[in-house]
């Protein structure tokens, strides 16, 4: 079945770590978009992907970094610079206008 | 940029009862979409709507694409247990292909 397969379900981060949250879709979709979202609050866009080897900053970009080095794959890393990471992380995809298809999402939790 | 007024906030409703939520906008959006979000899992996309004026029903769902372009609301009739969970509502311009701006969501509760 196609979809989009986020991984792992929980992570844990020690403090001054960076950690990369994995996103992988076989939908053949062309863009890919990495949200934050916190309790109570709606969803908050990181970076976006729109072509492979291309992507741009979101509304929360500082202290995350991206790649989409192929189609399939549009990796989050979590910067040790990113002050306060809690929280959960979703990884969409779509093709032209369509409407964004969402993973099941990475609870990043701080020990 | 663009903002969505998503509301209400929370619903705590009574089985059986309909539910009605909405979203407004400063802008006007070319398609408007729904999403349910389920504890721990990612939003599914309940109704799509690409018109003005257009209402399309999803079973005892049914959503409404604005006139104005600037608002859409989502009903839910006889609602039951399985409804709980939290509402998103998202809406797209052509000018930004696929990029959705997202509402903050309405979490409703239904009691049995």
């Amino acid at each position: 079945d196609g979809g989009i397969t986020q991984s792992p379900k929980y992570l844990f981060r020690k403090e001054g770590q960076n950690v990369t949250l994995s996103c992988e879709q076989n939908l053949n979709h062309d863009a890919m978009y990495w949200y934050r979202q916190d309790p109570g609050q709606g969803l908050r866009l990181i970076y976006y992907s729109q072509i492979v080897n291309d992507f741009q900053k979101g509304d929360i970009a500082e202290g995350y970094s991206v790649s989409r080095e192929k189609k399939e794959s549009f990796p989050l890393t979590v910067t040790s610079a990113q002050k306060n990471p809690t929280a959960f992380y979703l990884c969409a995809s779509c093709r032209g206008n369509q409407p964004q298809h969402f993973g099941d999402g990475t609870r990043l939790s701080i020990l | 940029g663009q903002q969505l007024n998503q509301s209400p906030q929370s619903m705590f409703i009574q089985e059986g009862e309909d539910v009605s939520m909405n979203c407004t906008s400063s802008s006007i959006f070319n398609t408007w979409l729904w999403y349910k979000q389920e504890p721990g899992e990612g939003p599914v996309l309940l109704i799509a709507l690409y018109k003005a004026g257009e209402l399309t029903s999803n079973g005892r769902l049914t959503a409404q694409f604005g006139i104005t372009r600037k608002d859409s609301f989502l009903n839910i009739s006889a609602s039951i247990p399985s409804d709980v969970g939290i509402y998103f509502c998202a809406g797209q311009s052509n000018t930004n292909a696929g990029k959705s701006t997202f509402g903050d969501g309405t979490t409703l509760t239904v009691k049995p």
